[in-house]
């Protein structure tokens, strides 16, 4: 059984920028949750994909979107990217599908904005 | 508006010794708390939940006490081994969030088991 997957490990970005970020649910997982977080801090909710729908989103603006496909793999999305944007960013994926919460959580990827 | 908090940014205990993780809320819409263990490099890892219909939930050397009327949740781990160390999550899951899948953390806490 694989984990979930996150590409790239790593990322530097200039600031005005856009980015794409990929995650790979686990096996069978249908649900992806992206998240962020910023050093010193927990993770934040930034939205949830299930059935290639978002159905749920946290505080954060429009700039930040995101896909998921017929495979359940999932791309967050950042828009006119911000210094403040710099975090490592979290993906994780479910079996349960929306009302679970035994999420498998990637190693992440850590975006710096310059 | 921090809606879970961890107050103590670090902690240091000695093998073989309970260590105990702190939490506290504010909201009373939550429905379940979890804690999760972050090893650097890695992603948050789920250790144990509780309901909040529960006060108390065991597994293993973990054990998580909830609080309601203090608003307040505790993870003990006993007893702790240096593989405990680690950077430990809060969470709570809100009612009404449960077709969302937002969970609401805290600041984490550093635990550090010596040998």
């Amino acid at each position: 059984e694989t984990g979930v997957t996150q590409s790239p490990t790593h990322l530097i970005k200039t600031r005005g920028q856009q980015v794409t970020l990929r995650c790979s649910s686990q096996s069978g997982h249908n649900t992806v949750s992206w998240y962020q977080q910023a050093l010193g801090q927990g993770p934040q909710f930034i939205f949830q994909y299930y059935r290639e729908e978002e159905n749920g989103r946290g505080n954060f603006p429009p700039r930040f979107s995101g896909l998921q496909f017929p495979n359940y793999s999932s791309e967050l999305n950042v828009n006119a990217l911000e210094l403040d944007d710099s975090a490592l960013y979290l993906c994780a994926s479910s079996l349960a599908g929306p009302g679970g919460y035994g999420y498998t959580f990637g190693s992440g990827t850590r975006l710096t904005v310059v | 508006d921090q809606q879970v908090k961890q107050n103590s940014p670090s902690l240091s205990v000695q093998e073989g010794r309970i260590s105990i993780l702190n939490c506290d809320y504010t909201n009373s819409m939550f429905d379940y708390f979890l804690w999760y263990k972050k090893y650097p490099a890695e992603g948050p890892t789920f250790l144990i939940s509780i309901s909040s219909i529960k006060d108390k939930n065991e597994d293993g050397r973990f054990t998580v006490f909830l609080n309601k009327s203090a608003k307040h949740l505790s993870l003990h781990i006993v007893p702790s081994q240096p593989g405990d160390s680690a950077v430990y999550f809060c969470a709570a899951r809100g009612f009404g969030s449960s077709n969302t899948g937002k969970l609401i953390f805290g600041q984490g806490t550093t635990l550090q088991v010596k040998p």
